[in-house]
């Protein structure tokens, strides 16, 4: 069975550090696909970013980076600099590829506040 | 593309009622969810379906609950009878072609059952 954890549920920093939104997942399929979205306060659901469970290279995309680890199973979301605007509720999502692939679950997210 | 597409956007009901939920996906879209977020439970998958065939149901919490999808361009989430604990925003989601693929969100619809 598939399932992600996002040990934090809230984050709050000073703008301008650094922070790391941690995602753990578990899943029995070889192949699959990690997703991370961002839920601002405004309440829609925005896509950030997919790896498939292949492709471990690290992705920078100007202030956030994401840290794919299939040893530990996680799937890290970096924010450098964070600005106000980064407040915002952030979920980790896992689907799998097999036969049954499809099946698109949550982690808990973790409630990130950036303070000016 | 207009996106998903979810009506009504706020919904409050009394207990008891019969509620229904819509959702229009993004044209060429085979799969489709339903989400129910809460403060305590997250954002949770209720059932998915995929070419218009429920996949798996086994989030859907009782028997109160139940989704339909009659053609590739519309589902129904219908609770009936409605309870408080009903109370919450339900995403309807779909995604085109493979799972590697991102799913596109509604807007949502806020449920209040008093």
């Amino acid at each position: 069975a598939q399932k992600v954890t996002q040990a934090q549920t809230e984050i709050s920093v000073v703008e301008k550090e650094d922070v790391t939104l941690d995602c753990v997942y578990e899943t029995r399929d070889t192949t699959y696909y990690l997703f991370w979205y961002k839920q601002p306060p405004s309440g829609e659901l925005v896509f950030l970013i997919r790896r498939n469970s292949f492709d471990e290279q690290n992705e920078i995309s100007g202030r956030y980076s994401w840290n794919f680890q299939k040893s530990t199973s996680s799937f890290n979301f970096t924010i450098t600099a964070s600005q106000v605007v980064d407040s915002a509720v952030y979920f980790c999502a896992l689907s799998e590829g097999g036969n049954q692939g499809g099946k698109l679950i949550f982690g808990q997210g973790t409630e990130l506040s950036v303070k000016p | 593309d207009a996106g998903v597409i979810q009506s009504p956007r706020h919904e409050v009901t009394e207990m008891g009622q019969e509620v229904t939920l819509r959702c229009k996906p993004i044209s060429g879209h085979d799969y489709l969810f339903w989400y129910r977020q809460t403060m305590m439970r997250g954002l949770e998958l209720l059932i998915y379906f995929n070419n218009n065939v429920p996949i798996d149901d086994s989030g859907m919490p009782e028997d109160r609950f139940s989704a339909k999808m009659p053609n590739a361009s519309f589902s129904t989430l219908k609770i009936q009878p409605s309870e408080p604990r009903d109370s919450a925003v339900y995403f309807c989601a779909s995604r085109g072609g493979r799972p590697k693929t991102e799913a596109f969100f509604g807007q949502g619809t806020r449920l209040t059952v008093v």
